[in-house]
């Protein structure tokens, strides 16, 4: 069966520490992998989209990477604005989400 | 920037009942997607939508669930005879393409609570 295990389930850091999160994966046929940020009682808002194994994707201070297995979610020097719970999610025949690792950054 | 609307964003109904969610997907998408989210557990895949069928459901998506593109613009999830245990927030999602793969743009979401 398919499955997404993101790790850790929370996260607190400082302003300026940077960090990874972790989002580790079977599944049958990837067709993609999906990262969104979830802010409390929103839906998931996109980030990035990796589709094969070496690929990584940037945006401001997120970088997301791919291998087979996993997948990381680097968090460079964050400020308290990306405190957010990050959704990994793998579509195979569906799109079938992590339970998201919480992230809190302290002014 | 174009993005996804869903209404109402609370609903409260009583066990048995009917609700219709309704949202408005971004224009120029084709793919359409329902998903739920119980209070703090995973967001779950419900059903996909494409060319006017259903592309792919779920196992949650059983004979109580219906979804429907009435016009142009409007993608609506039914839920027959509502239970309890469908108390969740419900996300309508688009995408653009053809070929169901890639990012999703997710709407605010309808809480709905089942008394």
């Amino acid at each position: 069966e398919d499955q997404v295990t993101q790790s850790p389930e929370a996260l607190r850091l400082q302003e300026g520490e940077s960090s990874s999160l972790n989002c580790s994966y079977t599944v049958s046929g990837l067709r993609g992998l999906f990262w969104y940020r979830q802010d409390p009682g929103k839906g998931p808002e996109f980030l990035f989209t990796l589709y094969s194994a070496g690929e990584e994707k940037e945006k401001e201070r997120l970088k997301a990477t791919l291998t087979k297995k996993e997948s990381f979610l680097h968090i460079t020097a964050p400020k308290p604005e990306d405190s957010a719970t990050y959704l990994c999610a793998v579509q195979a025949k569906d799109m079938r989400f992590g339970a998201g690792t919480r992230l809190t950054v302290k002014p | 920037e174009p993005e996804v609307t869903q209404t109402p964003s609370h609903q409260v109904t009583q066990m048995g009942q009917e609700v219709i969610l309704r949202c408005v997907p971004i224009s120029n998408h084709l793919y359409f997607y329902w998903y739920r989210q119980i209070l703090g557990q995973k967001v779950e895949f419900l059903v996909s939508f494409y060319n006017n069928e259903i592309s792919e459901k779920s196992e949650i998506f059983d004979d109580q669930f219906s979804v429907e593109r009435p016009d142009g613009s409007n993608f609506t999830l039914k839920i027959r005879s509502t239970k309890l245990e469908d108390s969740a927030m419900y996300f309508c999602a688009s995408s653009p393409g053809t070929s169901g793969v890639g990012e999703q743009f997710f709407g605010p979401g309808t809480r709905l609570t089942v008394l």
